[in-house]
């Protein structure tokens, strides 16, 4: 069965520097998400894109935060200057189609540490 | 805005018996409603989804049943086993500009021992 993948799996960064998580998504699918859960929190949602732009973002996304799918297959999130409360694990998801019923397909996430 | 609210965890079992994790919703309109598990070290996956009022979504040996009546959707197994040992989250599709993105529950932690 097609899965999204999510690159690296941990990533050890110093406050202040960017970093960039990357995310494939499964092939046909068209709609890309990220969220991010803070360890013992719950899941929130951060950012949706569709057709090469943003479609919504939440307002834990400000101006630190940059998504980008650079070619037919990556799907991208790029934090700028890295905070500590920034230190979660990130998830990708993708869907088919953006109709209400239609399930979002997660990676396995990738655990951001900010030192 | 929309909410989700879960039972609080862990829930500890012994294997063979009855699971029932209580979801309840707060939303405008009819959302989709799914359940999550997240097995230790891995990602969400979709346990199973409902995506209309009486909607029973099963999987696994999983049910929920989607009461729009009492805005609820409990996650329930008959007989858990070892394996089922995970969180297990709910989620309702909250509609967007544009798409809709997931509101999640805080998860509920699940361990059924031997």
């Amino acid at each position: 069965e097609p899965e999204v993948t999510q690159t690296p799996s941990h990533q050890v960064t110093q406050m202040g520097q960017e970093v960039i998580l990357r995310c494939v998504p499964i092939s046909n699918h068209l709609y890309f998400y990220w969220y991010r859960q803070i360890l013992g929190q719950k899941v929130e949602f951060l950012v949706s894109f569709y057709n090469n732009e943003i479609s919504e973002k939440s307002e834990i996304f400000d101006d630190q935060f940059s998504v980008e799918r650079p070619d037919g297959s990556n799907f991208t999130l790029k934090i700028r200057s890295t905070k500590l409360e920034d230190s979660a694990m990130y998830f990708c998801a993708s869907s088919q189609s953006r109709e209400s019923n239609q399930p979002q397909h997660f990676g396995d996430g990738t655990r951001l540490s900010i030192l | 805005g929309n909410s989700v609210t879960q039972m609080e965890g862990p829930v500890t079992l012994s294997e063979e018996a009855f699971l029932t994790i209580n979801c309840t919703y707060t939303a405008t309109g009819y959302p989709s409603l799914f359940w999550y598990v997240q097995y230790p070290g891995e990602g969400l996956q979709l346990l199973l989804k409902a995506t209309k009022a009486d909607d029973k979504g099963s999987n696994k040996g999983f049910e929920a049943t989607y009461r729009k009546e009492t805005t609820s959707f409990h996650l329930e197994k008959g007989s858990v086993q070892v394996s089922d040992s995970a969180v297990y989250f709910c989620a309702l599709s909250d509609r967007g500009s544009g798409t809709y993105k997931y509101i999640f529950g805080t998860g509920t932690r699940l361990k059924v021992l031997a």
